[in-house]
């Protein structure tokens, strides 16, 4: 099983500001990484697939960089709406498996 | 626009069995790999399993034997079926859309497996 790590756990920003947060994969997955945003009480949303691709509707805001077995996901001016944790998962192998998450907090 | 809509959750003593069902609209279930999710209480994602559109179908080791994924193509429905539950199968189980990754999720429903 492929062991999807994320950091921080916890990344405390403020509004407007840059945010990276990372994922790192026990071993190589490619580019078939996704990246998906969830808020309280809320269902999952699709962010990036393919590593980089922003899903439908997604702002520019949100890009995804990396391959093999580290990603990063960047929010580029946090908006009051983006606050939430944020899940890495691989697809390039099953079991698909998801990181332990990032919470974004407001600062 | 695709909607998935589950239900089938509640409360369940350690040993029982649960039959969670998910109704689509706005996508065919026998045309679209369709796959359950689950979050355990204030826990991160585990992919449960997922039906392919030949029918073949895929378990998580934690499942495996002990659930049943399948569709009614006729009611553009999916199920589960989960047998012998254990308490930490406890969690809010999705209903969702794909096979490498998610790209539609219904609202969950919850399972508590509790004596």
């Amino acid at each position: 099983e492929i062991v999807m790590t994320q950091s921080p756990a916890t990344l405390s920003v403020s509004p407007g500001e840059r945010a990276t947060l990372s994922c790192r994969a026990s071993q190589s997955v490619g580019n078939n990484l996704a990246w998906y945003q969830q808020k309280p009480g809320q269902t999952p949303r699709l962010l990036i697939h393919g590593a980089s691709t922003r899903a439908t509707g997604i702002p520019a805001r949100f890009s995804g960089s990396g391959s093999g077995t580290e990603f990063t996901l960047t929010i580029s001016s946090l908006q009051s709406e983006d606050f939430a944790v944020y899940y890495c998962q691989q697809y390039n192998n099953w079991p698909r498996t998801f990181g332990q998450g990032t919470k974004v907090e407001i600062k | 626009e695709v909607q998935l809509v589950e239900s089938g959750g509640g409360l369940v003593q350690p040993g029982g069995s649960l039959r969670l069902s998910c109704a689509a609209s706005g996508l065919t279930v026998s045309s679209t790999y369709m796959s359950w999710v689950r979050q355990a209480p204030g826990k991160g994602l585990e992919w449960v399993s997922v039906i392919y559109t030949g029918g073949s179908t895929y378990y998580a080791d934690s499942v495996k034997g002990r659930f049943t994924i399948s569709r009614d193509n006729s009611k553009n429905t999916q199920y589960l079926q989960m047998n012998s539950l254990r308490v930490d199968d406890t969690a809010v189980y999705y209903c969702a859309r794909g096979l490498a990754f998610i790209d539609s999720w219904g609202q969950g429903t919850l399972v508590t497996v509790s004596s």
